[in-house]
């Protein structure tokens, strides 16, 4: 079965401090690969995702995520943090041949201190 | 020009209760999810309608019931309720095909008590 592991559970970080969480998934196949933000009271918002091409890819507000393939990774990267940053980072995956069942990593709360 | 809405927002509730959620996408997709989000934040999906038949129903109690009216709505009906259901339910929708990204609702946050 598949799983994606998020191995951070929780990130303190100070502005202008860089970011990279990490997400690991379980799967043999193509899948496609997600990054979820989830602002405190909001809902899930997408913040990139990776299909096929380009193992690096760009999201939105300053976000990219590298893929490699040999590794099963699909991590979370972010040059220089805001306090703005501040929520929970889901990572997800999605089989290529399947239904269109996505299965969430356990997430990661960040914190950015001013 | 809220893209997928759901209702109510918050509910809180006895043990034994029936209660709905509604869900409502104004996106044009095919496909709505249902998804769980206990309190250590986990999400799980639930079920998984496409034009108004099931795909996906993962091992959910069966006191759990989506009903999808139209392509546009995705209700969830629990009967029974108890306190594990106490948890924050996300509605989903997309286009067919595994290539196309999954659009959240704002939630409903659900507290048996």
């Amino acid at each position: 079965a598949q799983s994606v592991s998020q191995h951070n559970h929780h990130v303190i970080l100070s502005e202008a401090a860089s970011l990279e969480l990490g997400c690991n998934y379980s799967y043999g196949g193509t899948v496609n690969l997600f990054w979820y933000v989830q602002y405190p009271g909001q809902h899930l918002q997408l913040l990139l995702k990776y299909f096929s091409g380009d193992p690096l890819v760009k999201g939105i507000k300053g976000f990219e995520a590298e893929f490699i393939k040999s590794k099963f990774s699909f991590n979370l990267r972010k040059p220089s943090v805001q306090w703005s940053d501040t929520a929970e980072y889901f990572c997800a995956v999605k089989s290529a041949g399947g239904y269109n069942k996505l299965i969430f990593g356990a997430g990661t709360r960040l914190a950015v201190h001013p | 020009d809220t893209a997928v809405s759901q209702t109510p927002k918050y509910l809180v509730t006895q043990m034994g209760n029936d209660k709905s959620i509604k869900c409502e996408q104004n996106l044009g997709h095919d496909t709505m999810y249902w998804y769980k989000q206990d309190s250590k934040k986990f999400l799980k999906i639930m079920f998984s309608y496409n034009n108004k038949e099931l795909i996906i129903n993962e091992t959910v109690p069966n006191r759990f019931s989506p009903k999808s009216p139209d392509k546009a709505h995705l209700n969830l009906h629990i009967n029974s309720l108890e306190l594990g259901d106490s948890a924050v339910y996300f509605c989903a929708s997309s286009q067919a095909g595994v290539k196309e990204t999954q659009y959240f609702g704002p939630g409903t946050r659900l507290l048996v008590l």
